[in-house]
């Protein structure tokens, strides 16, 4: 298995929702990454874990939680968000956290807050 | 973060042309770099990296160029087919270990 799988591909939420965004890869990778990517723009980094723990956080603001239950999940809780937090999220997993080795993107999770 | 930038945001060629996309970057002490190609719908999907110890480096219709002198990548697509019609990110490794992407051209490919 290659692949980093995310689900729900699309969702759409209201400001008082609260949803959860899932990752999975079982590639052994031990870095995972969660990116935020607007339309036409580049993926921007928002959160690191590395070996399971939480290396960064590119100030995200705290609507957007994220949690690694273990090796191979990643999830991301959302929580009170704002219509411009609609986006392509994206999961992305690497072998180290050295980032030397290049990322395994998924297809993302398009979202649309309204 | 670093800044990571792409000379031409569309890109337009013929079939079976070559293509060439730019990239910039600002950070001298970067030694890691990846071209990334993300279709419609789609994640992005490592293309080909290369090392600061090297100037060139070759893949399949794919050779990505490195000219630390002026801060320059270039990533050249050989035989330009429909299937490469995607938008492409150069990714540059900044002093934290994490990628940093450029703002990406959009390359669409004539029949």
């Amino acid at each position: 298995d290659t692949e980093v799988t995310q689900t729900p591909k699309h969702l759409v939420m209201g400001m008082t929702n609260k949803k959860s965004l899932k990752c999975e890869q079982h590639m052994g990778h031990r870095a995972m990454y969660w990116y935020k990517q607007k339309a036409k723009k580049p993926p921007e980094l928002m959160f690191v874990y590395s070996y399971e723990k939480l290396s960064i956080n590119e100030s995200v603001p705290s609507r957007f939680s994220p949690e690694c239950p273990n090796s191979s999940l990643l999830n991301l809780h959302l929580h009170a968000l704002q219509p411009e937090d609609s986006a392509l999220y994206l999961c992305a997993s690497s072998q180290a956290p050295q980032g030397t080795w290049g990322y395994t993107f998924g297809s993302g999770t398009r979202l649309t807050v309204v | 973060g670093e800044s990571v930038g792409l000379h031409l945001p569309t890109l337009s060629v013929q079939e079976g042309d070559n293509s060439i996309i730019n990239c910039a970057y600002s950070n001298s002490a970067s030694d890691y770099f990846i071209w990334y190609k993300q279709e419609s719908g789609k994640g992005p999907q490592f293309i080909i990296d290369i090392r600061s110890n090297m100037d060139k480096r070759q893949g399949q219709r794919v050779t990505v160029l490195l000219n630390k002198t002026v801060k320059h990548l270039s990533l050249q697509i050989a035989a330009t087919q429909p299937g490469d019609s995607a938008v492409y990110f150069c990714a540059e490794l900044g002093d934290g270990n994490q990628f940093y992407f450029g703002t990406g051209t959009s390359l669409t490919v004539i029949p």
